[in-house]
C-alpha cells in the first residue's frame, strides 16, 4: 500500500514568517511530486511540481525533494493570510497519484 | 472558459437512488480521473481513463460505473446510493497517464439522506 504522510496541523504562523510543510512517502519508485493548495470548499490547485532531488523555487514557494530520505517539503516565504488553506502533498507512482491527508496552514495577520 | 467542468455542483438525494455526475475538459488532455474526497478531506483515486479506455480501477464498489463517450468527457454513474457515498467527487485531467500534472474540476458535493 503506497502511503503519503503529512502532519494534519493546523500549522499556525504569523504574517511574514516562513511556513514549512513536510511530507514523507513510502514508494521508493515514485518519480513525480506535487504540492496542491485547497481552500475550504474549493478544488485542489497545483502550487509546485518537482521531479529531481534538490530545491525548486517559484516566487515565494520553494519545493525540496530528497529521494534517499523519501521526503518532500514546501516552504512558503513571507506568508500571507491568503495562504491559509490545506496543502496536499501528492506523489506519482507508476500511474497513480497518491495524496496525503493534507496540512492545514493558518497565517494570522 | 473553464478547463475542467463538472455538473451538477451539488446533489442531494435519497438512499437507494441512482445518480450521474458529468465531467468535461477542454484542455485536449488524453487522461481523465475521478477522485473521492471524504469528510476527513482525504482525496483518493477511483478511476482513470486514457483515450476512453479504463486504465485504473481502484477498490470501488461496482455500484460505481464510469463511462467515457470520448476523451473529453468522463461521467460517473452511481447505483443504489448509500449514506457512505456522501462526499465531494472531483474530476481531473492530465496530458497523459504518465507523470504530468493533473488539473481538477470544481467538485460535485453529493449528500445522500
Amino acid at each position: 500500500q503506497k502511503e503519503v504522510e503529512q502532519n494534519s496541523g493546523p500549522l499556525s504562523v504569523p504574517e511574514g514568517a516562513i511556513a514549512s510543510l513536510n511530507c514523507t512517502y513510502s514508494d521508493r519508485g515514485s518519480q513525480s511530486f506535487f504540492w496542491y493548495r485547497q481552500y475550504s470548499g474549493k478544488s485542489p490547485e497545483l502550487i509546485m511540481s518537482i521531479y529531481s532531488n534538490g530545491d525548486k523555487e517559484d516566487g515565494r514557494f520553494t519545493a525540496q525533494l530528497n529521494k534517499a530520505s523519501q521526503y518532500v517539503s514546501l516552504l512558503i516565504r513571507d506568508s500571507q493570510p491568503s495562504d491559509s488553506a490545506t496543502y496536499l502533498c501528492a506523489v506519482m507512482g507508476y500511474s497513480t497519484l497518491t495524496f496525503g491527508k493534507g496540512t492545514m496552514l493558518l497565517v494570522s495577520p | 472558459d473553464t478547463a475542467v467542468s463538472q455538473t451538477p455542483k451539488y446533489l442531494v438525494t435519497q438512499m437507494g437512488n441512482d445518480k450521474s455526475i458529468k465531467c468535461e475538459q477542454n484542455l485536449g488532455h488524453d487522461t481523465m480521473y475521478w477522485y473521492k474526497q471524504d469528510s476527513k478531506k482525504f482525496l483518493k483515486i477511483m478511476f482513470s481513463y486514457n483515450n476512453k479506455e479504463l486504465i485504473i480501477n481502484e477498490t470501488v464498489p461496482n455500484r460505481f460505473s464510469p463511462k467515457s463517450p470520448d476523451k473529453a468527457h468522463l461521467n460517473l454513474h452511481i447505483n443504489s446510493l448509500e449514506l457512505g457515498d456522501s462526499a465531494v467527487y472531483f474530476c481531473a485531467s492530465s496530458q497523459d497517464s504518465g507523470q504530468e500534472t493533473q488539473y481538477f474540476g470544481p467538485g460535485t458535493r453529493l449528500l445522500v439522506l
